[in-house]
């Protein structure tokens, strides 16, 4: 496809389950964010990874939360424990360029996750 | 980081200009100042990116003084289907850099 695909969309986990949620960027992007958004907020940054390289992940809110892209392509996100404040839609972005100037992130539709 | 601060909600009708502002006092002089739209459901999409005075694409003009410490959002003949988020955000010219989004502007359009 066109653009940033993740899988699933909608996902309801039992408190204490893990989970994984999938990103598949547009192909040959360089960069590739991951951002939580609570209802009503703005996006909030996760991690950044350039290529495979996980540059920066001081977004990460516990260590329950781990990312990866090893081939530098698709990334996972994947979330261990979870509880009732993970519940939020995980964004998925990717953009051409090693830095985000003059080279614009595109978002996939994101991954809704209910925690239960 | 520079921090960016912008009206929380904008009300406008049908076929009027729409202009959001942003104030951005401690953007850095390497930054830029990107727009980016969101509709329920939806990931954020770019809308304009600009260093200084003026942008325009075929959706949006943007417009950035001098000083830099804000910048405004021009949407010309808003429709209905403008209803959205809209943020403001500053991003550092670095090569690897987080983008940060506020809470952004939810505009709403009327017949």
């Amino acid at each position: 496809g066109a653009g940033v695909s993740q899988s699933p969309r909608y996902k309801v986990a039992k408190r204490g389950q893990d989970v994984a949620l999938r990103c598949d960027p547009i192909s040959g992007h360089v960069s590739l964010f991951w951002y939580q958004q609570a209802l009503g907020q703005g996006p909030e940054f996760l991690t950044y990874f350039q290529n495979e390289a996980q540059l920066d992940k001081s977004g990460l809110p516990s260590d329950r939360f781990f990312a990866e892209r090893p081939e530098g392509s698709v990334s996972t996100l994947k979330i261990q424990r979870t509880q009732q404040e993970d519940s939020a839609v995980y964004l998925c972005a990717s953009s051409l360029g090693a830095g985000q100037v003059n080279t614009e992130a595109f978002f996939g539709q994101g991954t809704r996750l209910t925690v239960v | 980081l520079a921090k960016t601060t912008q009206p929380i909600s904008m009300d406008s009708y049908e076929g009027q200009e729409v202009n959001i502002t942003c104030s951005h006092n401690n953007i850095a002089t390497n930054d830029y100042i990107t727009w980016y739209q969101q509709f329920p459901s939806q990931g954020p999409r770019f809308i304009i990116q600009g260093y200084k005075t003026k942008v325009t694409n075929e959706v949006a003009s943007l417009f950035i003084p001098a000083d830099r410490k804000s910048s405004t959002l021009s949407l010309p003949r808003v429709s209905l289907s403008d209803t959205a988020v809209y943020y403001c955000l500053v991003v550092p010219h670095s090569s690897a850099s987080k983008i940060i989004f506020g809470s952004g502007t939810r505009l709403s359009i009327r017949p």
